[in-house]
């Protein structure tokens, strides 16, 4: 768990403010980097995912900012919602075939 | 097309019991990994499943062991219990090891 550290661990914006978290790794053999969103009592649901040729990727209020040569990519939410309330998680994936997740990142936009 | 399930939602065991966990995966897919999540923290990786060969394994002992059937539906189960086994376990999905992976929302399991 220590090749990610993922950062702030838990984060206030009020509606309509952006949001950003950010994650910092240490394996240069991480090919794919996506970052999850899990609710209370559900599994963590795939949100955004990066790869390293890119140095950034939007969809939607969601953009990966990406920095290969620092080794740190990270999730910003544009005009934050209610409804994002949630843990997030970066989890870059390595090249064994498993993501390795972050501690998490626990999301309140309050209204 | 479904999506992944997992049973049971909950469990209650005692410390030293065993337990099997059981997993469907989403229509299609082929790979199944399965993820320990303590309390407050990340998942982490436990082992893999590609056509019932396990593909790759975390840093857990051999009391945590797996099975996937030909219809590449899986099993993950766990002797001697131990206390710091309690966790929500995931599985996910995925098509041929591609690395987007569908999660199940996962079986609570509580060792006493």
């Amino acid at each position: 768990q220590q090749q990610v550290k993922q950062s702030p661990q838990s984060l206030i914006v009020q509606k309509g403010g952006i949001s950003i978290i950010n994650c910092a790794y240490e394996n240069t053999a991480f090919d794919y980097f996506p970052w999850y969103q899990q609710f209370p009592g559900k599994g963590p649901a795939l949100l955004i995912a990066i790869r390293p040729d890119v140095s950034e990727k939007k969809e939607g209020r969601f953009t990966i900012s990406f920095n290969k040569s620092a080794k740190q990519f990270s999730l910003h939410i544009m005009d934050s919602q209610p409804g994002d309330s949630a843990t997030y998680f970066c989890a870059p994936h390595s090249n064994t075939g498993k993501l390795i997740f972050g501690q998490g990142t626990t999301l309140q936009v309050k209204p | 097309e479904t999506g992944v399930t997992q049973s049971p939602t909950h469990l209650i065991k005692t410390r030293g019991q065993q337990v099997t966990l059981r997993c469907s995966s989403q229509s299609g897919h082929n790979t199944v990994s399965w993820y320990q999540q303590a309390l407050g923290q990340g998942p982490q990786f436990i082992f893999q499943y590609y056509r019932e060969e396990e593909n790759g394994r975390g840093n857990f002992p051999p009391r945590f062991s797996g099975l996937q059937f030909p219809n590449y539906s899986s099993e993950l189960n766990v002797n001697a219990l131990e206390l710091d086994d309690s966790a929500l376990y995931l599985c996910a999905s995925s098509l041929n090891g591609n690395e987007k992976l569908f999660f199940g929302s996962g079986t609570q399991l509580s060792v006493l």
